[in-house]
């Protein structure tokens, strides 16, 4: 069955600190992308990156970057040097070929204090 | 990017009566579309399946006669839920499918029901 497992409920850090956030999936499919999304208090979610199964090079964008690795089904997200507009919940999301859909995991709370 | 509107971004109804949610994707056509549902410090779950044209699918749990979805143009999804009651309260969003991989989300509507 397919699922997506973010094990850190919430995270603190103090602004400038580096933080990893987690997020390991699990799915039948061969062909499937996964997401990144913020959501700030206003509710909107904010797409941060998508990434399908076929392509497993990291990539880099700004202070995000992302670590996709097939062979432990892990897809983390580093924020580089934190900053307090960084605050949010963050989601990871599976999308596989034969749903459409996503399937979100339980969502991160990261809290940057000045 | 994509755009999609929901309207309305929050509404406030009495326990009993009905509210309508559109979602319009404006700057393209989506055969499907889905929505989502997120109760408070939750994650977002799929609650249905809009597709043009034919029924919408439901996610097991969700109540098709309460939540009545009709998706009569390539632009447009509604979600009705009929009879509100105060657990109905909660962040309603939904998603346009271009294809699979790709999905724009609109804004989110907060329903609270009193």
């Amino acid at each position: 069955a397919q699922k997506v497992t973010q094990a850190q409920t919430e995270i603190s850090v103090v602004e400038k600190e580096d933080v990893t956030l987690d997020c390991v999936y699990e799915t039948r499919d061969t062909t499937y992308y996964l997401f990144w999304y913020k959501q700030p208090p206003s509710g909107e979610l904010v797409f941060l990156i998508r990434r399908n199964s076929f392509d497993e090079q990291n990539e880099i964008s700004g202070r995000y970057s992302w670590n996709f690795q097939k062979s432990t089904s892990s897809f983390n997200f580093t924020i580089t040097a934190s900053q307090v507009v960084d605050s949010a919940v963050y989601f990871c999301a599976l999308s596989e070929w034969s749903q459409g859909n996503l399937i979100f995991g339980k969502g991160t709370k990261l809290s940057v204090k000045p | 990017g994509a755009v999609v509107s929901q309207h309305p971004s929050w509404v406030i109804c009495k326990s009993g009566t009905s509210v309508k949610i559109e979602c319009r994707s404006l700057d393209f056509q989506a055969t499907t579309m889905f929505w989502y549902r997120q109760f408070p410090k939750q994650s977002l779950m799929l609650m249905a399946t809009s597709n043009e044209g034919s029924k919408a699918t439901y996610e097991q749990g969700v109540e098709k006669d309460k939540f009545l979805i009709n998706h009569a143009s390539l632009t447009l999804s509604t979600l009705t839920v009929t009879s509100a009651h105060p657990e109905d309260s909660s962040f309603y969003i939904c998603s346009a499918l271009i294809r699979v991989g790709e999905q724009y989300f609109g804004p989110g509507t907060r329903l609270t029901v009193t």
